[in-house]
């Protein structure tokens, strides 16, 4: 079946500097990529949608400069936490869509902490 | 746009009991709607998902739900529940047309008490 691979699993960084987190479809080609952010017994919100090639659709009140998405390739999508702070520490999930696949397959996620 | 509520945040059941976990939608447009169940730390796994045709869909872990157009509704029910199925619930939609972005309810924690 599909795969996503997302790293790191956790990383913890200092307040001011940036993160960024992968991720990968191993066996198919991802040409949508979807980013969401989970605060602590809290549903998942979407912040991003990417397609390859082309600039990422922020969802309202999410930060372009703050949360820079890449999608260079069907099978790579970036997440950057540029400047990051306190309150940016959250868990961060991907998800990819396939063309043609009705089916979202979803990262491990990546627990974010800001010290 | 849609929207999706689950009606209860905590379910606890004893072990072997049947459990119903709460799904309504709401949109303009036609959807396909999912269940994912989510572990501590972990991403999303897919449970089950109604794209078409028949309106009753199962898991092969003994989930089930069924597409109520009508209500809006797409519960999730499972006949005789194990410890091993305490985990998040979440139910999600997303447009069939369009960006298909998936918008997820508010989740769902069952419990599993021996």
């Amino acid at each position: 079946g599909a795969v996503v691979s997302q790293h790191p699993s956790r990383v913890i960084c200092k307040s001011g500097t940036s993160v960024k987190i992968e991720c990968r479809s191993l066996d198919f080609q991802a040409t949508t990529m979807f980013w969401y952010r989970q605060f602590p017994k809290k549903s998942l919100m979407l912040m991003a949608t990417s397609n390859e090639g082309s600039k990422a659709t922020y969802e309202q009140g999410v930060e372009k400069d703050k949360f820079l998405i890449n999608h260079a390739s069907l099978t790579l999508s970036t997440l950057t936490v540029t400047s990051a702070h306190p309150e940016d520490s959250s868990f961060y999930i991907c998800s990819a869509r396939g063309e043609g696949l009705t089916g979202y397959t979803f990262g491990s996620g990546t627990r974010l902490t800001v010290v | 746009a849609q929207s999706v509520t689950q009606l209860d945040s905590q379910v606890p059941v004893f072990e072997e009991a049947p459990v119903e976990l709460r799904c309504n939608y709401s949109s303009s447009v036609s959807v396909y709607l999912f269940w994912y169940v989510q572990y501590p730390n972990q991403g999303l796994q897919l449970l089950l998902k109604y794209l078409s045709g028949s309106t009753l869909v199962e898991s092969i872990n003994g989930f089930e739900a069924e597409f109520n157009k009508s209500q809006t509704s797409f519960h999730l029910r499972k006949p005789s529940v194990h410890i091993s199925d305490t985990a998040e619930y979440f139910c999600a939609v997303s447009e069939i047309q369009g960006a298909q972005k998936l918008v997820f309810g508010q989740g769902t924690r069952l419990t599993i008490n021996p």
